[in-house]
C-alpha cells in the first residue's frame, strides 16, 4: 500500500516557469516530509525538508508548502532552469521511527 | 566529500543465479538502508540496520533475499536465486543515526535475463 501519493507523473515547463508537484499522505503520525532530487544514473539526494509545525519552507528557488489539515504538501520550483530537469520524490516518515516512504516520483523537464 | 560507495554499478545475470551487492556507508553513519527502485517508481525500503542490528526487514523477500552488516560498517545484500522480477536498481543509503537526511549511493543496477 502506497503511503504517499504523488502527482503529476511528469511535467514539462519552460525555462523561467514554475514547476509544482503535489503529494498527499494518510498516516497522521508522519512528522517529517523531505523532497529528494534524482538525476539519471545517480542516487536520490535530499533537496529540502519540512516539519508539520510550519506551513512553508523556502530554500533558494525551492519552496515546500504544507497543509496539515488536508494532509498534503507540495514542492514549487520557481524560475525553473534546464539544470533542474530531474525526477523529484516526496517522502514521509515518523521521526521517532525510521522508515521513509517515498512517492512514485515526478519527472520534470525544463525546456530552454 | 564523503560518499556512500556501492558495487558493482551494473550486474547482468541469468535467473536462478546468485547475486550480491556491497555497500560502504559514510564513515560514522550508524544507520544503513537498502532500497529497491523499480524503473519509474520510488525507492522501496528492503532492510534497515542500526549498527549491526536489523531494525526493519518487513519488505525483504526472505525466501531469496538476505542482508548482513556484521561489524556495523559495510553491508552485503544477496539474492539467491534471482528472478526476472528482481530487475531493478538497488540503492544503499546511510544516515548519522535514524531518520533525517539519507545519503544515497549511486546504486547497483541489476538485470535478470
Amino acid at each position: 500500500q502506497q503511503q504517499v501519493k504523488q502527482s503529476p507523473q511528469s511535467l514539462i515547463v519552460q525555462k523561467g516557469g514554475i514547476s509544482i508537484i503535489n503529494c498527499a499522505y494518510e498516516n497522521t503520525a508522519f512528522d517529517y516530509f523531505p523532497w529528494y532530487q534524482q538525476f539519471p544514473g545517480k542516487g536520490p539526494a535530499l533537496l529540502i525538508a519540512i516539519r508539520p509545525d510550519v506551513s512553508e519552507k523556502k530554500e533558494g528557488r525551492f519552496t515546500i508548502s504544507f497543509n496539515k489539515s488536508a494532509k498534503q504538501f507540495s514542492l514549487h520550483i520557481m524560475d525553473s532552469q534546464p539544470g533542474d530537469s530531474a525526477t523529484y520524490f516526496c517522502a514521509a516518515s515518523k521521526l521517532s521511527g525510521y522508515k521513509l516512504s517515498f512517492g512514485a516520483g515526478t519527472t520534470v523537464t525544463v525546456r530552454a | 566529500e564523503a560518499e556512500v560507495a556501492q558495487s558493482p554499478r551494473y550486474k547482468i545475470t541469468e535467473k536462478s543465479q546468485a547475486v550480491a551487492f556491497w555497500c560502504d556507508p559514510i564513515s560514522g553513519h550508524a544507520t544503513l538502508y537498502w532500497y529497491r527502485q523499480i524503473l519509474g517508481q520510488g525507492p522501496e525500503l528492503l532492510v534497515q540496520f542500526q549498527d549491526e542490528s536489523v531494525v526493519d526487514d518487513s519488505q525483504l523477500p526472505k525466501d531469496r533475499f538476505s542482508a548482513e552488516r556484521l561489524k556495523g560498517v559495510d553491508s552485503t545484500l544477496k539474492i539467491q536465486p534471482a528472478e526476472l522480477g528482481d530487475s531493478a536498481m538497488y540503492l544503499c543509503a546511510s544516515s548519522i543515526r535514524g531518520p533525517g537526511e539519507l545519503f544515497f549511493g549511486e546504486g547497483s543496477r541489476l538485470t535478470v535475463l
